[in-house]
């Protein structure tokens, strides 16, 4: 079956750096969407991507879906200390109904 | 301007006994999703209903898990004879799905098991 994998585990970033982290799928998408867990909350959605190679921008975030629609990205410039949390990816199957496949997540830690 | 509602927040419960999670979706959205999340791990999908129907269960145990979406009233995950494995957060979530594609999904806070 599908498998979303995502790299790296954890983030531990120096308040003002940039970082990426990338999310990985065994079969080819119909779209990726991606949802950031605060600590001790619920995932809250933040983007889907639709379009081989599409690239969307949310202020400080970057978005990008691979041309092969197998593959993402999401970089963060300039990292505020409000953006730890959990990052998700999640995968939707190009059948029926499109059953997201969420990766295992990318946690955030940022230091002052 | 409601959100996904879930209750309870934390639900402690004995071995053997019964666990009943209770979600209702966005005022307006008729697709509800359960996914499973152990502590530093993604979510699992478990089921995805619609109002009276079960679209997709493969994500469930096949026993002593159960789910519905009645007509009236929330949705209901239910456990039976609960063990220590089943300790994790059931989310719910519920989405629009006005076409064919994925759409985003609002998720509920969650409810934490503790099975003792």
């Amino acid at each position: 079956g599908q498998q979303v994998m995502q790299i790296p585990q954890y983030q531990h970033v120096q308040e003002g750096e940039d970082f990426t982290t990338y999310c990985n799928s065994s079969t080819t998408l119909s779209n990726i969407q991606w949802y950031k867990q605060r600590p001790g909350g619920h995932p809250v959605f933040l983007i889907q991507l639709v379009k081989s190679g599409e690239v969307k921008k949310q202020k400080r975030l970057t978005f990008q879906f691979g041309e092969a629609k197998k593959n993402s990205s999401l970089h963060i410039t300039a990292t505020q200390t409000t953006d730890v949390g959990t990052y998700f990816c999640a995968g939707g199957e190009t059948d029926s109904w499109g059953k997201l496949q969420f990766g295992a997540g990318t946690q955030v830690v940022v230091t002052p | 301007n409601a959100g996904v509602m879930q209750n309870p927040r934390h639900l402690v419960r004995r071995r053997g006994q019964e666990a009943r999670l209770r979600c209702s979706p966005v005022k307006g959205h008729s697709h509800v999703y359960w996914y499973r999340q152990l502590p530093e791990e993604g979510l699992k999908f478990m089921v995805y209903l619609q109002k009276e129907n079960i679209i997709d269960e493969s994500g469930m145990p096949k026993e002593r898990f159960s789910a519905e979406f009645p007509k009236e009233g929330p949705s209901i995950l239910r456990i039976q004879q609960v063990v220590r494995g089943d300790s994790a957060a059931y989310f719910c979530a519920s989405s629009l799905r006005l076409g064919g594609s994925n759409e985003k999904l609002f998720f509920g806070s969650g409810t934490q098991l503790s099975v003792l």
